[in-house]
């Protein structure tokens, strides 16, 4: 059973482009969650998509958006990068929305790197 | 908003002991949750805890959920080598998200 994909792994880009990341969930999961990696802030909720509707939303600006397909696979952008934008970006799968539990098998990828020069 | 503390922040031990750490915060979680994070990976589930006073294991993992339902306790017996890596206490907050500690960074010496 494959696992949670995150493309790509690694990514430069440049302040004031914009960027996306795919993630493509282990298959039969239909709810998709973000989170934002750093250092100083640790790990933060960005959103949460199931059945291609946006099922809940962290305190991140308006240039953090996302979407889901009806695969199931999403994907998350962002736009007028910021240095501060630099961080992991892991996505969560699991088949039902809501917390992160055994019961809900909710299962992350390796993530997304992004450094913004 | 609900925040959650970890402690130690980083934690470096001799192979074979015992570990703890904790996690609290100021409101009341009705779930606590503990992850582990290995170098290059995602965070990946170890145990969950649904019940204040819950006393839960997985292996050489007990964790326990506090009574006063602001706090966890994560202990690790007999740590071994594959153990390094951060630990995270996570929880779902009033609005169904599920927040993270900052974690705690567990290494051990050789």
């Amino acid at each position: 059973k494959a696992g949670v994909t995150q493309t790509p792994r690694y990514l430069i880009k440049t302040r004031g482009q914009q960027v996306t990341l795919s993630c493509s969930p282990i298959s039969g999961h239909r709810s998709v969650s973000w989170y934002q990696q750093t250092p100083g802030q640790g790990l933060q909720f960005l959103f949460e998509y199931f059945s291609e509707t946006q099922r809940n939303k962290g305190n991140f600006p308006g240039r953090f958006s996302g979407r889901q397909f009806s695969n199931s696979r999403s994907e998350m952008n962002v736009s007028t990068l910021e240095l501060g934008d630099s961080a992991l970006y892991l996505c969560a799968s699991s088949r039902s929305p809501g917390q992160l539990t055994l019961n809900t098998e909710a299962f992350f990828g390796q993530g997304t790197r992004l450094t913004v020069v | 908003g609900q925040q959650l503390n970890q402690s130690p922040q980083s934690m470096f031990i001799q192979e074979g002991e015992d570990v703890s750490m904790n996690c609290t915060s100021s409101s009341i979680f009705n779930t606590w949750l503990w992850y582990k994070q290995d170098p290059g990976e995602g965070p990946v589930l170890l145990i969950a805890l649904y019940k204040a006073g819950e006393l839960t294991s997985n292996g050489r993992l007990t964790a326990q959920f506090g009574i006063t339902r602001k706090d966890s306790f994560l202990n690790i017996s007999a740590s071994i080598p594959s153990d390094v890596g951060i630990y995270f206490c996570a929880g779902p907050n009033r609005d169904d998200k599920i927040i993270f500690g900052k974690g705690t960074r567990l290494h051990i010496l050789p």
